[in-house]
């Protein structure tokens, strides 16, 4: 089993740029998920899914976008990349919902020039 | 507002040690849920442990074991024995039932050295 597939594992973005980080799972999974990960800061939720056509925000959801149009793939969207959203982003997801363990994928690691 | 606190940032321990990673959480709900996952060095996720709010037994898994005392808001982990394999980056975390988002703790960075 794949599991959580997450593309690119690195990425490195120009201030202003637009980019996709993918996350798809084959487990029929219908609760997902985006967290970043900082130097000190632990991970924070930056948006979840409950189910397909459902999302909503985390903790740290500015200057991201996500949806939801299939149960398998929940793709994370920055509109105009800031050398704060420098990080390790991490997709996960579990059966229902988030009190369920979180299978995690391998990570993105990106860097904003 | 809910909230995890682990206080100790990095310990570094002898192989063969016993450790105990804290953990104090904050939640005004009655019912939520508290985990515990390990990041290794190489980097990816792995859960450990899941406990409810109504679940205060300890649990034991070979080396590991959880201490929930509600009385305290604390979720402890402890590992016994410790081997080189322990080190990793430590994440408490808790969700509350009312709602389907999870906080984590900041890490605890644990050494293990032979």
């Amino acid at each position: 089993n794949a599991g959580v597939t997450q593309t690119p594992k690195f990425q490195v973005l120009k201030t202003g740029q637009s980019m996709t980080l993918q996350c798809a799972q084959d487990m029929n999974h219908e609760y997902m998920s985006w967290y970043r990960q900082d130097p000190g800061m632990g991970l924070r939720l930056i948006h979840y899914s409950v189910g397909a056509g459902i999302t909503d925000q985390g903790e740290v959801p500015n200057g991201y976008n996500v949806s939801r149009s299939t149960t398998e793939d929940f793709p994370l969207r920055l509109l105009s990349a800031a050398p704060s959203q420098t990080s390790v982003y991490f997709c996960a997801s579990s059966p229902v919902g988030v009190r369920q363990p979180q299978h995690f994928g391998d990570g993105t690691r990106l860097s904003i020039l | 507002a809910q909230k995890v606190t682990q206080a100790q940032t990095e310990i570094s321990v002898v192989e063969k040690e016993d450790v105990t990673l804290d953990c104090v959480y904050e939640t005004r709900d009655t019912t939520y849920y508290l985990f515990w996952y390990k990041q290794p060095p190489s980097g990816e996720l792995v859960f450990l442990i899941r406990r409810n709010s109504f679940d205060e037994q300890n649990e034991i898994s070979g080396r590991y074991s959880w201490n929930f005392q509600k009385s305290t808001s604390s979720f402890n982990f402890t590992i016994t024995a410790s081997q080189v394999v322990d080190s990793a980056v430590y994440f408490c975390a808790l969700s509350e039932a009312r709602d389907d988002k999870i906080i984590f703790g900041k890490g605890t960075r644990l050494h293990i050295l032979p």
